[in-house]
C-alpha cells in the first residue's frame, strides 16, 4: 500500500499568519495521463470532510485562495497564506492512484 | 443538489455483522463512472479507506481491515450496502459514505457520517 506521511503532525498557528503541510508519499503519485493523484481535504470535528484541492494544485469550487496546494511526483504542500479562526481542524492529503486508496495520518490545524 | 445520509445501527456486538446504509439523491449509480465509497474514522484516528462500488458493480477494498467487508448497490432504491463480518471492537468509529468518480478521482460530496460503537 502507498504510505502518506504528512508533516507536522501538530501545528499551531497564530491568526493572520501562513501555515504551511507537508505530504511525501511513498509512490510517485503522477500518471503516465499527466494528472497527479494528490488531493487536500479538510476536517472540522462534527462536520463531513471537504475538498479542498484535487490533482495536487486545484482549488476546489468555493475554496478560498488563501488556499493553495502545490508539489509532483512524492512531495507535496498545502499552504495556507493567512489563517483564519474557521480554518481549524484537521488536514489530510490522500492519494487515488493506487488500490487501496490511503490518506495520511492527519495535521491538526490549532490557533496559538 | 447531491446528498448522502448514512443510516445503520448505532451499537453492535462484536458477534454481530455490521450492516451500513448510504442513501443517495441528485446522481445516478447508472451513469458511466459514477461511484460511491466508504471511509471511517476510529476515534482518535486518521481518515481511512475502506470500499468502492463503481456503476458497473466493480468492487474494490481496502487490504488493512481484519474484519470482512462487502459492498454491493441497489441502483433501484439510489442505495450503497456496507456489510462489516465480525467487526472488532477497533471497528468503531464513524462511517461515511462518498461520492467519487472514475474521471475526477475525488471524492467531492459526503454524508453527514454515522457513529457506530462495537462492544459486548
Amino acid at each position: 500500500d502507498v504510505v502518506m506521511t504528512q508533516t507536522p503532525l501538530f501545528l499551531p498557528v497564530t491568526p493572520g499568519q501562513p501555515a504551511s503541510i507537508s505530504c511525501k508519499s511513498s509512490q510517485s503519485l503522477l500518471k503516465s495521463d499527466g494528472k497527479t493523484y494528490l488531493y487536500w481535504y479538510f476536517h472540522k470535528p462534527g462536520h463531513s470532510p471537504q475538498l479542498l484541492i484535487y490533482e495536487g494544485s486545484s482549488r476546489f469550487s468555493g475554496v478560498p485562495d488563501r488556499f493553495s496546494g502545490s508539489g509532483s511526483g512524492t512531495d507535496f504542500t498545502l499552504k495556507i497564506s493567512r489563517v483564519e479562526a474557521e480554518d481549524i481542524g484537521v488536514y489530510y492529503c490522500m492519494q487515488t492512484l493506487h488500490l487501496p486508496y490511503t490518506f495520511g495520518q492527519g495535521t491538526t490545524l490549532d490557533i496559538k | 443538489q447531491v446528498t448522502l445520509r448514512e443510516s445503520g445501527p448505532a451499537l453492535v456486538r462484536p458477534t454481530e455483522n455490521l450492516t451500513l446504509t448510504c442513501t443517495f439523491s441528485g446522481f445516478s449509480l447508472d451513469s458511466s463512472g459514477m461511484c460511491v465509497s466508504w471511509i471511517r474514522q476510529s476515534p482518535g484516528k486518521a481518515l481511512e479507506w475502506l470500499a468502492l462500488i463503481d456503476w458497473a458493480d466493480d468492487k474494490y477494498y481496502t487490504t488493512s481491515l481484519k474484519a470482512g467487508l462487502t459492498i454491493s448497490k441497489d441502483t433501484s432504491k439510489n442505495q450503497v450496502v456496507l456489510t462489516v463480518t465480525n467487526p472488532d471492537t477497533v471497528d468503531t468509529g464513524t462511517y461515511y459514505c462518498a461520492r467519487y468518480h472514475w474521471d475526477t478521482t475525488f471524492f467531492d460530496s459526503w454524508g453527514q457520517g454515522i457513529l457506530v460503537t462495537v462492544s459486548s
